[in-house]
């Protein structure tokens, strides 16, 4: 079965970088898009970018241009995504999801499956 | 961007009730509007794709509907389990993904 497991809660301080990984399993990885979400206290759910696992391809939200870096390591069937110039507004939970597919079609931007989270807290 | 609006923010309903859950896109996203479930501590979870597909494993208790900008989550009969937080996703005007802001179902 698909599953994706995230590395652990992360403390950082202002202007400091993070980088959260989410280790995939249970299907062929460069098959599947995946992307990354994060969820602010309280807030709603907030796409950030994407990578195509097959070739590298990646796309970021506008927001995040600059300070998200989406890399994925095909051997270790793993994403990365490295937050850089961390502020307090990016204390949140960060997601990796992947594409959701049924029997017919594979789906791009439909987050069928999702790690259980990684809390990345921004504090002096 | 696509901007999604979900109402109410917060719907008090018993157990065994029907709950109905709204998403308004302030463009058309023709069928492309996911549903999901999040529970406290707990990843979002796929609930309905195309506007009123079931994803796999999905109870047919929940059902979708709507199309172009205006968009409806059913619940038939609420079971204890189904108390939480429902999020509307629009796929048809994308980079960005865009998200409602939730609707939290409570036990009244």
């Amino acid at each position: 079965q698909v599953q994706l497991v995230q590395s652990g809660a992360e403390v950082k301080k202002p202007g400091a970088s993070v980088k959260v990984s989410c280790k995939a399993s249970g299907y062929s990885f460069t098959n599947h898009i995946m992307h990354w979400v994060r969820q602010a206290p309280g807030q709603r759910l907030e796409w950030m970018g994407w990578i195509n696992t097959g070739n590298g391809n990646t796309k970021n939200a506008q927001k995040f241009q600059g300070r998200v870096t989406v890399t994925r390591d095909t051997s270790a069937t793993t994403v990365y995504m490295e937050l850089s110039g961390l502020r307090s507004e990016d204390t949140a939970v960060y997601y990796c999801a992947r594409q959701y597919c049924d029997p017919n079609n594979c789906f791009s931007a439909i987050l069928g499956y999702w790690g259980q989270g990684t809390l990345v807290t921004v504090s002096s | 961007e696509t901007v999604m609006t979900q109402s109410p923010a917060t719907l008090s309903v018993s157990p065994g009730e029907r709950a109905t859950l709204s998403c308004r896109a302030s463009q058309s996203v023709s069928s492309s509007l996911v549903w999901y479930q999040q529970k406290p501590g707990q990843a979002p979870r796929l609930l309905i794709y195309g506007a009123s597909t079931r994803a796999t494993g999905i109870p047919d208790r929940f059902s979708g509907s709507g199309s172009g900008t205006e968009f409806t989550l059913t619940i038939s009969s609420l079971q204890s389990e189904d108390f939480a937080v429902y999020y509307c996703q629009q796929y048809d005007n994308w980079p960005p993904i865009t998200f409602g802001q939730g609707t939290r179902l409570e036990i009244k």
